[in-house]
């Protein structure tokens, strides 16, 4: 079975400082991996994913992603915060094989100070 | 394109109505799944669906129904409503494997 865990349920950072959102995984075979976020009120929209051809991988609003498959971890890293990165953000984790149920990590709720 | 679509955008219910949330796809997608979002507890699974005539239950069954006839529709029954229903529920539909999932834009569902 797979599983996900954010490690923070809210992090808050001072605009135009440095973003880090944390995930670790866990799956019994090779797993695909996903960042999405949601705006308030708003449905989910895909930043980035994991396609085993790359580690580092890039996402949308200069987002980017590094899986690391010795730590099990696929953190989330933006250098410079803007206003409008404020919203929560949910790692995903789905098998590349088999039944591929979407699962979800509790989310990050992302604060972003003036 | 119309993605998913999920209807109703809001609802009411009392206790013990039942009522049907709709979700279509129009990308021919064979994956289809209904999650519910509570405040610090992410997106859980509801049911999930791998195609039409195949459905299963994922981590929140018990109160709800799946059928999938079609491999367009995924309708989700509340078959006898309880206010611990009280959540938003979002449809989502994707081809599998290391593509994009696609998401409904939410019911938020009230049950008093």
């Amino acid at each position: 079975a797979q599983s996900v865990t954010q490690l923070d349920s809210h992090v808050s950072v001072s605009e135009g400082t440095p973003v880090l959102l944390r995930c670790n995984y866990s799956s019994s075979y090779s797993p695909s991996l996903f960042w999405y976020v949601q705006h308030p009120n708003k449905g989910l929209q895909l930043l980035l994913k994991y396609t085993s051809a790359a580690t580092l991988v890039k996402g949308i609003n200069g987002f980017e992603a590094e899986f690391k498959k010795s730590e099990t971890s696929f953190h989330l890293t933006k250098p410079s915060a803007h206003m409008s990165d404020a919203a929560e953000y949910f790692c995903v984790v789905t098998l590349t094989q088999g039944a591929q149920k979407l699962v979800f990590g509790q989310g990050t709720r992302l604060t972003i100070n003036p | 394109n119309a993605g998913v679509t999920q209807t109703p955008k809001f609802q009411v219910l009392k206790t013990g109505q039942s009522m049907t949330l709709q979700c279509a796809q129009d990308m021919n997608h064979e994956y289809m799944s209904w999650y519910r979002q509570d405040p610090g507890m992410g997106l859980r699974l509801i049911h999930y669906s791998v195609g039409a005539g195949i459905t299963d239950q994922g981590e929140v069954p018990n109160g709800y129904n799946v059928s999938r006839s079609t491999t367009e529709d995924f309708p989700l029954r509340l078959l006898s409503a309880a206010p611990s229903q009280t959540s938003v529920y979002f449809c989502a539909s994707y081809r599998g494997g290391d593509t994009e999932a696609f998401f409904g834009q939410g019911t938020r569902l009230t049950v008093v």
